[in-house]
């Protein structure tokens, strides 16, 4: 079993709209999680850091469920600019400290 | 101040041929990471160090070595190359190991024959 999984979409959105990516991990003991942002061929940065309490930057908001073991990307009002592959990140103590990156969801957002 | 940065971006190998990645980062972090990327596959970790001098096995470690003698550059070298590490390498660096942001290289297109 994937220690993270991600439905690789693709997610096709129009401007405007309001899209939501769950990830599951599998690792109980996962204690910090993230959410980067890979446009193609280029290198994965981050978008955000996911806290127990959820958090929010702008048009992006993050949520985590322990109990399901899962996490969540909100973004709302999609602009062009947001068509990008998403990475759920999951660092678990247990296993030597080590990230664990999904796959990735794809979104392309269409004027 | 450049970052992250990766040498070479492209390279073709043929079976059984060696050759060294070198990742280098300007920002005095102490840790270090080596990733590859394949379709499918979602990022993996090859290995990774906590500091200068110190390197450990990641997930997929087989078939690959790295060196960290200084602090800024991290060396990933492949020693007879297999066309099953046909991928792209990505190097990251980070402040402090849990809970950190990773800052990523722009990666190495690595094709073996």
């Amino acid at each position: 079993r994937k220690e993270v999984e991600q439905d690789p979409g693709p997610f096709n959105v129009p401007e405007g709209a309001t899209v939501a990516f769950n990830c599951t991990y599998s690792n109980s003991a996962s204690q910090s999680f993230f959410w980067y942002r890979q446009d193609c061929r280029k290198e994965p940065k981050l978008l955000m850091s996911v806290y127990s309490s959820g958090n929010e930057d702008g048009r992006f908001t993050a949520q985590l469920n322990r109990a399901s073991q899962y996490i969540s990307l909100l973004i709302r009002d999609s602009k062009l600019s947001d068509s990008a592959t998403y990475l759920c990140v999951v660092n678990t103590a247990n296993t030597g400290n080590q990230f664990y990156f999904g796959t990735g969801t794809s979104l392309t957002v269409i004027p | 101040n450049a970052g992250v940065t990766q040498t070479p971006k492209f390279r073709v190998l043929k079976t059984g041929q060696s050759m060294t990645l070198l990742c280098a980062q300007d920002m005095n972090h102490e840790y270090m990471y080596w990733y590859r990327q394949d379709p499918g596959m979602g990022l993996r970790l090859i290995h990774y160090s906590v500091g200068e001098g110190t390197t450990a096995k990641g997930e997929v470690p087989d078939g690959y070595n790295v060196s960290r003698l200084k602090k800024q550059n991290f060396l990933l070298g492949l020693e007879s190359a297999a066309p099953s590490q046909t991928s792209v390498y990505f190097c990251a660096s980070s402040v402090r190991w849990r809970g950190d942001t990773q800052y990523f290289g722009p990666g190495t297109r690595l094709t073996v024959l």
